[in-house]
């Protein structure tokens, strides 16, 4: 049981080159999540997929676009990187928990640098 | 608007008790987490809280909810080298929803 895996772990790209985050889960969750985290700003959510085959905008959606592939896996494509979108980005799943309570996991991180 | 606030830093020695504070502004918050982030890692689920309670032990950590304040808190005991990281509170606003809303996070150094 891997949990939530994210690829790759570190990625230096050009202004203007794509490039897309792998996510995984083998927990099998029905909600998945992008986040980046920038310090000083915590978690910001990017997009959200409740379950397969839905996708949402979160917070700060601008420069990217989701694909949940299926219920494992949901990747972040940036189209046309920009030095703004220098982060490292979380990939999350949701569980519910003993309780109710909405328990999420977290993959390690990407580190991007848009040089 | 939501939000979710935290102070930045907090410095503590070796065995005394940390305690780390954070406000929200969504009343209607269902549950609150906290989370904890090693360096290079991702965030971890420490505990977590019903909107509906004011007080959860578990083990060296003690949450406290003021609802009417809306204001939540984090009491390590006993804090340990092993427990310097960024600590996150977040809340999810109602168990329809499926989004969270996280606080800046408290870097939390203990010193020897």
């Amino acid at each position: 049981n891997a949990g939530v895996t994210q690829t790759p772990k570190f990625q230096v790209l050009k202004t203007g080159q794509s490039m897309t985050l792998q996510c995984a889960q083998d927990m099998n969750h029905n909600s998945m999540y992008w986040y980046r985290q920038d310090p000083g700003m915590g978690l910001r959510l990017i997009y959200y997929s409740a379950s397969e085959g839905t996708t949402d905008k979160g917070e700060v959606p601008n420069g990217y676009n989701v694909s949940r592939l299926n219920k494992r896996e949901f990747s972040l494509r940036l189209e046309s990187a920009a030095p703004s979108q220098t982060s490292v980005y979380f990939c999350a799943s949701r569980d519910v928990g003993l309780a109710g309570a909405y328990e999420q996991y977290f993959g390690p991180g990407t580190r991007l640098t848009v040089t | 608007g939501e939000d979710v606030e935290q102070s930045l830093f907090l410095s503590v020695r070796e065995g005394d008790s940390s305690v780390i504070n954070c406000t929200y502004t969504d009343s209607s918050s269902t549950y609150l987490y906290w989370y904890k982030q090693e360096p290079g890692a991702g965030l971890q689920l420490l505990t977590y809280i019903f909107s509906n309670m004011d007080m959860k032990q578990d083990q060296r950590l003690t949450v406290l909810l003021n609802k009417k304040d809306k204001h939540l808190s984090l009491r390590i005991a006993d804090t340990q080298t092993g427990d310097s990281a960024i600590y996150f509170c977040a809340e999810s606003i109602s168990s329809g929803t499926y989004k969270y809303i996280f606080g800046t996070g408290t870097r939390l150094k203990v010193l020897a």
